[in-house]
């Protein structure tokens, strides 16, 4: 178990509005991505982190914004949210040096009306 | 780019029965490693398998194994003595050695019936 605590669970918001998903590892893995998981769609990479303080795009990174001031946490902002944002999204985190494999959070629902 | 891709939506299988999941991918790459997770009704992701493109001999976990082609660029998932619990959604993704981005597929349902 790698410890990684994702809040809230379940979020609804209105068009427009900012929200933020946290993200907490109890470990101290050195990579942290954002993934969303809509259907038909898989998962797909929003952003992701190789330390503190470096953060890089992924593949549907628009309308997103991340930070990571401390190893631990990894908060995943939508500054401006849309109805094309309503998604799943899962926080994961893997140990440098062990190739692909990673942990996932148990997700956060979120719809935006 | 890399790609994925699983042709198959959805699945069923009986009970203690075998099932073969397909994903095929598309790169360029020599050093990659492929894997298949498992996302339960409990929507927890969870590692299954793994295997490493440099590696010949297909990876195995109890009842999972796969069949890795690698010239083919396919990478399917048999699931021996299917349970009740396997039934969810399995994806299968792709690493390029060089990069931190893990691309999944579209998943494949699996329902595991009595």
């Amino acid at each position: 178990d790698a410890g990684i605590t994702q809040s809230p669970r379940y979020k609804i918001t209105e068009t427009g509005r900012q929200v933020t998903l946290m993200c907490h590892q109890t470990w101290s893995h050195s990579y942290m991505f954002w993934y969303r998981q809509d259907l038909g769609h898989g998962l797909r990479l929003i952003y992701y982190s190789a330390a503190a303080d470096i953060t890089d795009k992924g593949e549907v990174p628009d309308g997103y914004v991340v930070s990571r001031s401390k190893t631990e946490n990894f908060p995943l902002t939508l500054e401006s949210a849309t109805r094309s944002q309503t998604s799943v999204y899962f926080c994961a985190a893997r140990l440098a040096g062990v190739t692909g494999e990673l942990f996932f959070g148990e997700g956060s629902r979120l719809t935006v009306l | 780019a890399q790609t994925v891709t699983q042709s198959q939506p959805e699945m069923s299988v009986q009970e203690a029965e075998t099932v073969t999941l397909s994903c095929t991918y598309d790169t360029s790459e020599s050093n990659y490693y492929l894997f298949w997770y498992k996302q339960p009704p409990s929507r927890q992701m969870i590692l299954v398998i793994r295997q490493e493109a440099y590696k010949q001999q297909n990876a195995t976990e109890n009842r999972f194994s796969v069949n890795f082609q690698k010239a083919a660029k396919s990478f399917s998932l048999k699931i021996s003595d299917s349970q009740l619990g396997d039934t969810a959604m399995y994806f299968c993704a792709f690493l390029w050695g060089g990069s931190e981005k893990l691309v999944f597929g579209k998943g494949t349902k699996l329902t595991v019936n009595p």
